[in-house]
């Protein structure tokens, strides 16, 4: 199965910018992933897809300080101007087909702490 | 608004079946899937599985195959998501997601969350 690597953890100084990462698998390095924020007992809202050119489509009513890049195998979500609503955990997830059988894999995980 | 409103919490015994329903408004039903997610207490997040509205064709993840179900009604336009046999480690909050029509794509609307407990 595919293996979508995460951080565990990362802090950001409120008005700073953080860079998250999610590294895929090397047999799916071109592969486009899909991230994810989950804020305190919320349910996950989805924020953007960043294809392995660096492209990258954000959900409606994600706002413009939330970027996506590319690099190799790793796939970013870069935020600026973080705000303590930001604090929150990022997941990142990758369809994929296997057999003939089609999956979705998660990634750990990433918990931003504001500070 | 474009929305997903899942039933209410379940507590069920070690063995018995649960169904979560899913109802969707303020898009047409049949031209998103629906995707099964789940998350228990403290854990990460689960795909447990994908519906098509339009023909019902499914996926579901390999370690669930011969346990859940999920089938739609587009009649009220409602998903539901069937597991059987529960044990101690379903325990979890299921979420329903908007998805790709004709396979996986972005999770892009989420419903509220359904805890199910299995506790003897």
């Amino acid at each position: 199965l595919p293996v979508l690597t995460q951080p565990p953890s990362a802090s950001a100084l409120l008005g700073a910018s953080i860079k998250l990462t999610c590294t895929l698998s090397s047999e799916h390095r071109t592969y486009t992933i899909e991230w994810y924020q989950q804020r305190p007992g919320r349910s996950p809202q989805y924020v953007m897809k960043v294809k392995s050119d660096g492209s990258h489509t954000k959900g409606d009513g994600i706002p413009d300080r939330f970027v996506g890049s590319s690099s190799g195998a790793d796939r970013y979500l870069t935020f600026s101007n973080v705000q303590s609503d930001d604090e929150a955990t990022y997941y990142c997830g990758e369809s994929h087909t296997i057999d003939g059988r089609v999956g979705y894999v998660f990634g750990t995980g990433t918990e931003v702490t504001v500070v | 608004q474009v929305q997903l409103v899942q039933s209410g919490d379940e507590v069920k015994k070690p063995g018995a079946s649960v169904k979560v329903s899913c109802k969707a408004s303020g898009y047409t039903f049949t031209k998103y899937g629906i995707s099964w997610v789940r998350q228990a207490p403290g854990q990460g997040l689960e795909w447990m599985g994908w519906i098509s509205t339009y023909n019902a064709n499914t996926e579901y993840a390999q370690r669930l195959r011969g346990r859940v179900a999920m089938t739609t009604d587009t009649s009220t336009s409602t998903a539901y998501m069937e597991l059987r046999s529960l044990r101690s480690d379903d325990t979890a909050v299921y979420y329903c997601a908007r998805d790709g029509l004709s396979g996986l794509d972005a999770f892009n609307i989420w419903g509220q969350g359904t805890m199910v407990t299995v506790s003897s």
